[in-house]
């Protein structure tokens, strides 16, 4: 099945900084790639996805890259700010029973200011 | 985006008792529903797959007997939590997947059993 794998597990950036959150994927039939943000003690929340179909998506200061090839794709957050501040879960899905996810152990992000 | 809503958020119990976790869509239509459970500081542990209509799809390791799914409309599910004991204390999240295949989460339910 689906393994996904996510580093760091914690990362420290000075507030204006950009931070990367990366992750690799073991499937191959995989074609959809989601983020979500979660904040102590409430659901996660989607930030950003993407489909297999394109290698890049941007949404004001996050961005998702994705190399089909390396199966493994990245989360970037520019210009940090202290509301960035959260577990950041990446997932990977094949699409099939309902698209059904499998996420990574997270990243927790703390923004210095 | 689509609104998911999951009742009670905080539940205290007896150990022993039994226990219902209700997750609903409130404004589109789940044909598939999932089910988490997560520990402190950790990811998002899938439990189950719920589909309007049919069995729950348990994941490995996972007592169904335990942990009772019932999924009776499109629009909401419910986790039962039988004989709750101290070890099932834990945060329980829901989601559900809307017509683009987007997954959409509900508040969570934090039970602690005593």
């Amino acid at each position: 099945g689906e393994n996904v794998e996510q580093h760091p597990s914690t990362l420290s950036v000075q507030e204006g900084d950009s931070a990367v959150i990366k992750c690799t994927y073991s499937d191959s039939a995989s074609n959809y790639f989601p983020w979500y943000k979660q904040e102590l003690g409430k659901r996660p929340q989607l930030i950003i996805d993407i489909r297999s179909n394109v290698g890049e998506k941007k949404d004001q200061r996050i961005a998702v890259t994705l190399n089909k090839t390396a199966k493994h794709f990245s989360l970037h957050i520019t210009e940090t700010q202290p509301e960035d501040s959260a577990v950041y879960f990446c997932a990977a899905s094949t699409g099939e029973y309902g698209n059904k996810l499998v996420f990574g152990a997270g990243t927790i992000l703390r923004v210095k200011s | 985006g689509a609104v998911v809503s999951q009742h009670p958020s905080r539940v205290i119990c007896k150990s022993g008792t039994s226990v219902k976790i209700e997750c609903r869509s409130l404004d589109f239509q789940a044909t598939t529903m999932f089910w988490y459970r997560q520990f402190p500081k950790q990811s998002l542990m899938l439990m189950a797959t719920s589909n309007e209509g049919s069995k729950a799809t348990y994941e490995q390791g996972v007592e169904k007997d335990k942990f009772l799914i019932n999924h009776a409309s499109l629009t909401l599910s419910t986790l039962t939590v039988t004989s709750a004991h101290p070890e099932d204390s834990s945060f329980y999240i829901c989601s559900a997947t809307d017509d683009l295949n987007i997954q959409y989460f509900g508040a969570g339910t934090r039970l602690s059993v005593l």
